[in-house]
């Protein structure tokens, strides 16, 4: 079956630049979406077909997928961009998810 | 505006079965495709099963093949997940959650606020 893995955790120190990576087989032949889930929270998708920012989703998100790697990057990064962040694709008639990534901004 | 709301959820002994619903507003549910997503406590995010608008197409994870039946009543707004022979690993609270597109381009563009399942004796 297919996998994408993250890294558990990512620090940043806020206004810096976050990149969160999300590794598959040929990830970059299928669209990668993006999902934060704060504390006691339901998911919210922030990036969708890799790099498609739904709306009411602030500017810094952004997304790129080539290769086995997709990336989620946000710049400027803000004390409220703290959370877990999951990675979704479509694998074989299934919906596979990252294990997530948490993000501490310090 | 969008809404799902949940319910359904509680104790279970193993071996036992639970149904929860979803009950969708604010849009067709007939025009999208919905899943139910579970998450353990403490762990990350766990797709269960799939169903097309029309209910032609089903999909499920292998942790839930043969004991979980995914169903719903578009007439009613209504997105089912039939659980039977729980089991404890089956503990977790379960999204219902909208897809925006299809296959491919499956994202998960609305999410209900979660029902919790507890599997134990």
């Amino acid at each position: 079956s297919y996998e994408l893995t993250q890294s558990p955790s990512v620090s940043v120190s806020p206004g810096q630049t976050a990149s969160i990576t999300c590794s598959g087989d040929k990830l970059g032949n299928k669209y990668a979406c993006w999902y934060q889930q704060k504390p006691g929270q339901s998911p919210v998708l922030v990036i969708y077909q890799d790099t498609k920012r739904p709306s009411g989703i602030p500017e810094r998100f952004s997304g790129s997928n080539s290769g086995d790697t997709a990336t989620l990057t946000i710049s400027g990064t803000q004390a409220m961009d703290e959370a877990d962040y999951y990675c979704q694709a479509w694998d074989s008639s299934t919906v596979v998810f990252g294990g997530g990534t948490k993000l501490t901004v310090l | 505006q969008v809404q799902l709301v949940e319910s359904g959820g509680g104790l279970v002994k193993p071996g036992g079965s639970l149904r929860l619903s979803c009950a969708a507003s604010g849009f067709t549910l007939s025009d999208y495709y919905m899943s139910w997503i579970r998450q353990a406590p403490g762990k990350g995010l766990e797709w269960v099963a799939h169903i097309g608008s029309g209910s032609y197409l089903i999909y499920y994870a292998d942790s839930v093949k043969g004991r979980f039946t995914i169903s719903r009543d578009n007439a009613k707004n209504s997105l089912y997940l039939q659980m039977n022979s729980l089991r404890a690993e089956d503990t977790a609270v379960y999204y219902c959650a909208r897809s925006a597109g299809v296959e491919m381009a499956t994202r998960f563009d609305y999410w209900g606020q979660g029902t919790l399942v507890t599997v134990a004796s």
